[in-house]
């Protein structure tokens, strides 16, 4: 059983650009969270997913961030025109449901020049 | 001020040694967690308890919910626990987790 996967791993961006991070959950999880780890900083929480579904999306910034979790396929953290301060880890969880144990993925480490 | 504090920020120990790392909280919770951050960035979770007391090996995590505080105890310290811990609150109501700022440990051989 594989664990939660995260890719890509690194990803570099320009300012202005849109950065996609996608987030496949493990098998039988269709609990989705994701994660921003700023440098020097603790974990903070963005969103909160179930299966086509937006459940809490009180961490996410206004304006340039997305995510979803379709039926089929992984979850996608989308962010438009991509700043500096932008630059991060960005850690997805899964849960088989809510509040049981969170299994985090590796994390993609976003660059934006 | 955070919802969840953590302390030491950083911790240094000589290996075989007994490690105590502190995590408070000013919410209500339905759950505690701890995990474990290595330098490489990878995040592993290795407790999640509501009440008494979790042992994994040579880990050990209390918890008093009274108190609203929680420690997790590392028995014979290796270089290999080097990592940064993490203190995370799962609130009773709403979805979001608080994240304590972590503790930095180093063990040295």
């Amino acid at each position: 059983n594989a664990g939660v996967m995260q890719n890509p791993r690194h990803l570099v961006r320009r300012r202005g650009q849109e950065a996609r991070l996608r987030c496949s959950p493990m098998k039988g999880h269709s609990h989705v969270y994701w994660y921003r780890q700023l440098p020097e900083e603790g974990l903070k929480f963005m969103v909160y997913l179930q299966k086509e579904n937006i459940i809490d999306e009180s961490g996410m910034p206004k304006e340039r961030f997305s995510a979803e979790f379709p039926k089929e396929g992984p979850s996608i953290l989308r962010i438009q025109q991509v700043v500096r301060g932008d630059s991060a880890a960005y850690f997805c969880a899964s849960s088989r449901g809510h509040r049981e144990t969170q299994y985090f993925g590796p994390g993609t480490r976003l660059l934006v020049l | 001020k955070n919802e969840v504090e953590q302390s030491p920020q950083n911790l240094t120990a000589q290996e075989g040694e007994f490690i105590t790392i502190n995590c408070s909280y000013s919410v209500g919770i339905s759950a505690l967690h701890w995990l474990q951050q290595h330098p490489g960035g990878g995040i592993v979770s290795l407790f999640m308890l509501s009440s008494g007391k979790k042992k994994h090996g040579r880990l050990i995590a209390t918890i008093n919910i009274q108190e609203k505080h929680s420690s997790l105890h590392i028995t014979a310290s290796h270089p290999r626990d080097s990592a940064v811990y993490i203190c995370a609150a799962g609130p009773n109501t709403g979805n979001q987790f608080y994240f304590g700022t972590g503790t930095s440990l180093t063990v040295i051989p």
